[in-house]
């Protein structure tokens, strides 16, 4: 069974469109959150979700929603997708005492 | 503010040689740290990771990474290094509930 898994793995969509990513863990980790990695490799957090409740938010564009309907699922919806919006999303869960994160496998998303 | 660097952007090892990547971290007070590997399109994996006590961790894979305070450096080390350990590696700090990165090493490794 895959710990945290992403869907779907690759996206590629044109400019203007919006688009969704389903996150779900099976580790009963409180926390998940969503990381970008650009094409420099740069991982930066967007958002992160604890018990549902949204706890960072950083400086994401208003284009870029999460929602976590329960605390094993986090999805990120993205509106009017630009070209700078083409990277690897990497969605993360975690447990307060793990002291430790999981990752998905990420979805890499290409804007034409 | 909280950052981790990682000096090196590149590094290219012989297969057998030994490695050393470099990692610093500047936090008000001591983060936890990580150390993670990407292999080309694959996701991030866990090699170790340091909380408190025994400065000296051992991980997976052969990797073990040393925690200086006086230097707030952790570095990662592995005594020889195989083919199969070419990827990306970051290096990672946590003490506000979220993992800030450095930007990576490439490792390059030579037959």
């Amino acid at each position: 069974d895959t710990a945290v898994s992403q869907t779907p793995k690759y996206l590629v969509t044109q400019m203007g469109n919006d688009k969704s990513i389903k996150c779900e863990q099976n580790l009963g980790h409180d926390t998940m959150y969503w990381y970008k990695q650009d094409s420099k490799k740069f991982l930066k957090i967007m958002f992160s979700y604890n018990n549902k409740e949204l706890i960072i938010n950083e400086t994401v564009p208003n284009r870029f929603s999460p929602k976590s309907p329960d605390k094993a699922h986090l999805n990120l919806h993205i509106n009017s997708l630009e070209l700078g919006d083409s990277a690897v999303y990497f969605c993360a869960s975690s447990q307060a005492g793990y002291y430790g994160y999981t990752f998905g496998s990420g979805t890499r998303l290409t804007v034409v | 503010a909280q950052s981790v660097t990682q000096p090196d952007i590149h590094i290219t090892v012989s297969e057998g040689a030994s490695l050393e990547l470099r990692c610093n971290y500047s936090y008000g007070a001591t983060p936890y740290l990580f150390w993670y590997v990407q292999s080309p399109g694959q996701g991030l994996q866990l090699l170790l990771k340091y909380f408190s006590g025994d400065t000296l961790v051992q991980g997976i894979k052969g990797f073990e990474a040393e925690f200086k305070r006086s230097q707030s450096s952790f570095n990662l080390r592995k005594p020889s290094v195989h083919w199969s350990d070419a990827a990306e590696y970051f290096c990672a700090g946590d003490n506000t509930d979220k993992l800030i990165f450095g930007t990576g090493t490439r490792l390059q490794v030579f037959p």
